[in-house]
C-alpha cells in the first residue's frame, strides 16, 4: 500500500555490515510492527511499537534493534549482518479498536528484501 | 514455538473448485482469528476475520469456518479463480490481553489455481 513505505525495497549485503531499514506511514497509526517472512515459517514479529516511547520485543529480536523516531517512522538496524537474516521483511501498522468490522486491521508495506552474503 | 499451526503448505486447485485450509491453535485467551492474503510482490492484506461468538462468516465466496472446542478454524474458498492464487495466512490474537493488538500468524498456504 502507498500509505506505507519501505526503503530499501531490495539489499544485498555481506556478513557482519550494520543495515537499516526504514519504514515511513501516512495513515496516522500509532501502532507500527517489524516481521520477517521465510518459506514455511510464515510471518514472525520481531519488535512492536504501540506508539512512540513504546517499544517491545517480538518473538525473534535477537539480532535485531529498532527505533521509532516519530509516530509516522519506525526503523529496523541489523547491527551485524548474518547469512540466516537473509530473508523478506514487513513493516506494518494498525489503529486501536473496531474499523467497521475489521478489529485492528494490520496494514502492511511491500516489503524489503534482504540478502546477507 | 509456533502458537498458531497452519496447513497445508501448498495446494494446488482447478478452477471453479473449493479451495480448503486449516488452522489450529493452542492459546484459549485467542479471541479473534483474521485471515490475510499476500499476492507476489505485495504485503499481506486482511481477507476476512472472524470472532469466536460466531462458528461461520461469510464474504463473498469466502467463508470462515471456526471451532472453538477444537481450537480450529479454516477457510473456504468456493469457486476458485485463477486470481485466488496467492500466499494466505490465518492469524489469532488476544483482544482483551496485555498482547492486545499482536498478531500470531500461522505458517502460510500457497494456493494455485489452475485454469
Amino acid at each position: 500500500d502507498a500509505d506505507v513505505t519501505q526503503t530499501p525495497r531490495n539489499r544485498i549485503t555481506k556478513t557482519g555490515k550494520r543495515i537499516m531499514l526504514e519504514c515511513s506511514q501516512t495513515k496516522g497509526h500509532d501502532r507500527m510492527y517489524w516481521y520477517r517472512q521465510d518459506p514455511g515459517l510464515g510471518l514472525r514479529l520481531i519488535y512492536y511499537s504501540f506508539d512512540v516511547k513504546d517499544i517491545n520485543k517480538g518473538e525473534i529480536s535477537d539480532g535485531y534493534s529498532v527505533s521509532r523516531q516519530a509516530q509516522a517512522k519506525f526503523s529496523l538496524s541489523l547491527e551485524s549482518a548474518i547469512p540466516n537474516q537473509t530473508a523478506l521483511y514487513f513493516c506494518a501498522t494498525s489503529d486501536l479498536g473496531l474499523t467497521g468490522s475489521s478489529y485492528n486491521e494490520q496494514f502492511f508495506g511491500p516489503g524489503t528484501r534482504l540478502t546477507v552474503l | 514455538q509456533q502458537q498458531v499451526k497452519q496447513s497445508p503448505q501448498s495446494l494446488i486447485v482447478q478452477k471453479g473448485g473449493i479451495s480448503i485450509i486449516n488452522c489450529a491453535y493452542e492459546n484459549t485467551a485467542f479471541d479473534y482469528f483474521p485471515w490475510y492474503q499476500q499476492f507476489p510482490g505485495k504485503g499481506p492484506a486482511l481477507l476476512i476475520a472472524i470472532r469466536p461468538d460466531v462458528s461461520e462468516k461469510k464474504e463473498g465466496r469466502f467463508t470462515i469456518s471456526f471451532n472453538k472446542s477444537a481450537k480450529q478454524f479454516s477457510l473456504h474458498i468456493m469457486d476458485s479463480q485463477p486470481g485466488d492464487s496467492a500466499t494466505y495466512f490465518c492469524a489469532a490474537t488476544n483482544a482483551g490481553g496485555t498482547s492486545y493488538g499482536k498478531l500470531t500468524f500461522g505458517q502460510g498456504t500457497i494456493l494455485t489455481v489452475h485454469p
